[in-house]
């Protein structure tokens, strides 16, 4: 089993659309959890944190469930420019060691 | 500020060929990681250093791979020999310290291993 997965999608998507990607871990023991954005043959990036209270940036909100082992990313009101590959990142316990999900992608239509 | 700096962008290169690539993380950071991403396997972290030392080098694939950090502004990644395998874009991430830490990626080098 990966210690990180994804629904690798592609997801298509009108713009203006909400849509949610998902994620679960194996570790149960982690500790820290991102959102990274990868563009189309460019550098991943740090979308966002996420916490376990859940939080919320602009049209984008990262909930955590500890007991799942689940994390989400909810995407609202679509834009062409949000088109891109997700990477769900957990951090291991021990160091400062990211272990990368293979990407959901998203892909948002005119 | 200057991001994390990668050299060279790109790199094609023959079997058997030695292949080095370089970064520069970003200054004040002192934890330096290289990846490797391929279309089957994702991204894959091969070996991190904290102030100069390796401290994690268990996704490095084989032998013919290594990493140095001499100093705190450079690093390399070597292989020798280069087999069409290691063909993958390589990417090298900074952070400033943690956990939990921001890692901060360089634009990548291009391998392709003919």
């Amino acid at each position: 089993r990966k210690e990180v997965e994804q629904d690798p999608g592609p997801f298509n998507v009108p713009e203006g659309a909400t849509v949610a990607f998902n994620c679960t871990y194996s570790n149960s023991a982690s500790q820290s959890f991102f959102w990274y954005r990868q563009d189309c043959r460019k550098e991943p990036k740090l979308l966002m944190s996420v916490y376990s209270s859940g939080n919320e940036d602009g049209r984008f909100t990262a909930q955590l469930n500890r007991a799942s082992q689940y994390i989400s990313l909810l995407i609202r009101d679509s834009k062409l420019s949000d088109s891109a590959t997700y990477l769900c990142v957990v951090n291991e316990v021990y160091g400062n060691k990211l272990v990368f999900g293979a990407g959901t992608i998203l892909r948002v239509k005119s | 500020d200057a991001g994390v700096i990668q050299s060279p962008r790109h790199e094609v290169t023959e079997m058997g060929q030695e292949v080095t690539l370089r970064c520069k993380p970003i200054s004040g950071h002192n934890s330096l990681f290289w990846y490797r991403q391929t279309m089957m396997r994702g991204l894959e972290l091969l070996i991190y250093f904290n102030n100069n030392v390796p401290i994690d080098d268990s996704g490095m694939p084989e032998d013919r791979f290594s990493a140095k950090m001499p100093n705190a502004s450079f690093s390399t990644l070597k292989i020798q020999p280069s087999e069409p395998r290691d063909s993958a874009v390589y990417f090298c991430a900074s952070g400033a310290g943690g956990p939990p830490e921001t890692q901060y990626f360089g634009p990548g080098t291009r391998l392709l291993v003919l």
